[in-house]
C-alpha cells in the first residue's frame, strides 16, 4: 500500500512569501504528527493531530505557523511571512492508533522548504 | 522534557567491522527508546525499538538494550555491511505523549 506522501517534495520561496506544505497520510491512520529538521540535525516535533483535533502544537516556532487537517486525513502547513530561519525539511509521519507510543511512526520524504 | 544524546558522528568503518553508536536519554516516566535509520535519498524509516527496561530491539542485525540504570539504548552490529550507510537516530517518546524525541543523528559510512 502507499506510504506517506508529502507534496511538493522541494518548495523554494522569497522571503515573506507564504507557503503550504501537504501532507497525504497512510490511509485509516489517526494519528499525524510534522516535524522540522534543520540541516544536520535530527527532526524536532512540531505539532499533532488525533484525527482532526490538533492535540498538541507546542512545537510550533511562531504564530507564522499554522497547521490543519479539517476531515482527519489530509494536513496541510502553512508558514506565512516565511524568514531564512524556515528553511529545513518539514517531516509528517502518521500512525494507526492514538495513545499507544509503542506505535511507529511512518514518515514522508519530507518537503525541503527553501527560504531565499 | 525528554531528551536524547547521541554519539556525534561521522562514522567511517570498514565492511565486516563491529558497530557501535552510543544513545542515552533523560525522560521523565518511563519512555519507549527507538532507533530510525535513514538511507541517502529516503524518508525516515524505524529500525527497532524497546518498551520496557532491559528488552532488546533487533532488526537486520543490529541490536539495541534497554538499560534503565545507565539511561542508555546503545546501537549495535556485530558485522556492517557497505548497504548499512546511513544516518541513523535515536528517539524516545513518553507514555501517555505520542510525540518523538530525536537525537541529532550519526552518519555512518561503511566502505567495501
Amino acid at each position: 500500500g502507499a506510504g506517506v506522501s508529502q507534496s511538493p517534495r522541494y518548495k523554494v520561496a522569497k522571503r515573506g512569501q507564504d507557503v503550504a506544505l501537504r501532507c497525504d497520510p497512510i490511509s485509516g491512520h489517526v494519528s499525524l504528527f510534522w516535524y522540522q529538521q534543520a540541516l544536520g540535525q535530527g527532526p524536532e516535533f512540531l505539532t499533532y493531530f488525533q484525527n482532526e483535533a490538533q492535540l498538541d502544537k507546542s512545537g510550533l516556532p511562531s504564530d507564522r505557523f499554522f497547521a490543519e487537517r479539517p476531515e482527519g486525513s489530509v494536513s496541510t502547513l502553512k508558514i506565512q511571512r516565511t524568514q531564512q530561519e524556515d528553511s529545513a525539511v518539514y517531516l509528517c509521519a502518521s500512525s494507526p492508533w492514538t495513545g499507544d507510543i509503542n506505535q511507529p511512526q511512518h514518515f514522508g520524504d519530507g518537503t525541503r522548504l527553501s527560504i531565499l | 522534557g525528554n531528551s536524547v544524546t547521541q554519539m556525534e558522528g561521522p562514522v567511517t568503518l570498514s565492511e565486516e567491522a563491529f558497530l557501535t553508536i552510543n544513545c542515552t536519554y533523560t525522560a521523565t516516566g518511563y519512555p519507549s527508546l527507538f532507533w530510525y535509520v535513514q538511507y541517502p535519498g529516503e524518508g525516515l524509516q524505524l529500525l527497532l525499538k524497546a518498551t520496557k527496561a532491559d528488552d532488546k530491539g533487533s532488526n537486520k542485525g543490529f541490536e539495541a538494550t534497554y538499560r534503565k540504570e545507565t539511561t542508555s539504548f546503545h546501537l549495535e552490529k556485530g558485522s556492517v555491511q557497505v548497504s548499512d550507510s546511513a544516518v541513523y537516530f535515536c528517539a524516545n517518546g513518553d507514555i501517555g505523549s505520542e510525540k518523538l524525541v530525536f537525537g541529532k543523528g550519526t552518519k555512518l559510512t561503511v566502505n567495501p
